[in-house]
């Protein structure tokens, strides 16, 4: 069966520092990969997504960037967070045809100080 | 652009009772797939059900329905026979269909609340 692993679950850093989440998936080939925000009380929001290795479409224009150096692997990155880049971050994959259903990651909570 | 609308910000059900959460949207597509998403207070995003818009028949899994109205494009969610592990927020969200189509539009969530 597929399993996504999402690290670390929180996380707090100063403003200004660097961001590194990574997520992966196991016992799937190809996924397709997505990274959405979860501000408090609303619902998500894509920032970034791919469909194959350094594949990536960007969403909403942020200070944030993501990679995909290998095909089951997905990394949130910024050089320089924000205070507005708190929230929860949430990684998800599906299978590689469109319309599937996307399975999450158990989350990761940012808190900038 | 698509826009889902979830009118019930919280909402709370008796334990074993059966409600039902609301969720609507608007779009110009014709194909296009429908789900609702559970995050309890673990916050892992669980997927619920699934609802294809080109089937009439609603969906249904164990104690999840769906009511789904094409024409009304609206897409509620019924939970039967509450049970205390059913409080979380739930999130109906919309994609479209056809190649290229990868995005879920979410909802704001409803907070359901299962009392004892």
């Amino acid at each position: 069966s597929q399993t996504i692993h999402q690290w670390p679950a929180t996380l707090v850093q100063p403003v200004g520092s660097p961001l590194s989440l990574e997520c992966t998936v196991e016992g799937t080939s190809n996924p397709n990969l997505y990274w959405y925000r979860q501000a408090a009380g609303r619902g998500l929001q894509l920032l970034f997504y791919s469909v194959g290795i350094g594949q990536i479409s960007s969403e909403v224009p942020q200070n944030l960037s993501a990679s995909r150096p290998q095909d089951r692997q997905f990394i949130l990155s910024s050089k320089k967070l924000l205070l507005s880049d708190s929230g929860f971050y949430l990684c998800a994959w599906s299978g590689s045809a469109s319309n599937q259903p996307q399975h999450f990651g158990d989350g990761t909570r940012l808190s900038i100080l | 652009a698509q826009t889902v609308t979830q009118s019930q910000p919280e909402m709370s059900v008796q334990e074993a009772e059966t409600v039902t959460l609301s969720c609507t949207y608007d779009t110009s597509e014709n194909n296009y797939y429908l789900f609702w998403y559970k995050q309890p207070p673990s916050r892992q995003m669980i997927l619920v059900i699934r609802q294809e818009a080109y089937k009439q028949q609603n969906a249904t899994e164990n104690r999840f329905s769906v009511n789904f109205q094409k024409a009304a494009k609206s897409f509620s969610l019924k939970i039967s026979d509450s049970q205390l592990g059913d409080t979380a927020m739930y999130f109906c969200a919309f994609t479209a269909s056809g190649a290229g189509s990868y995005q879920l539009t979410f909802g704001k969530g409803t907070k359901l609340s299962v009392i004892p």
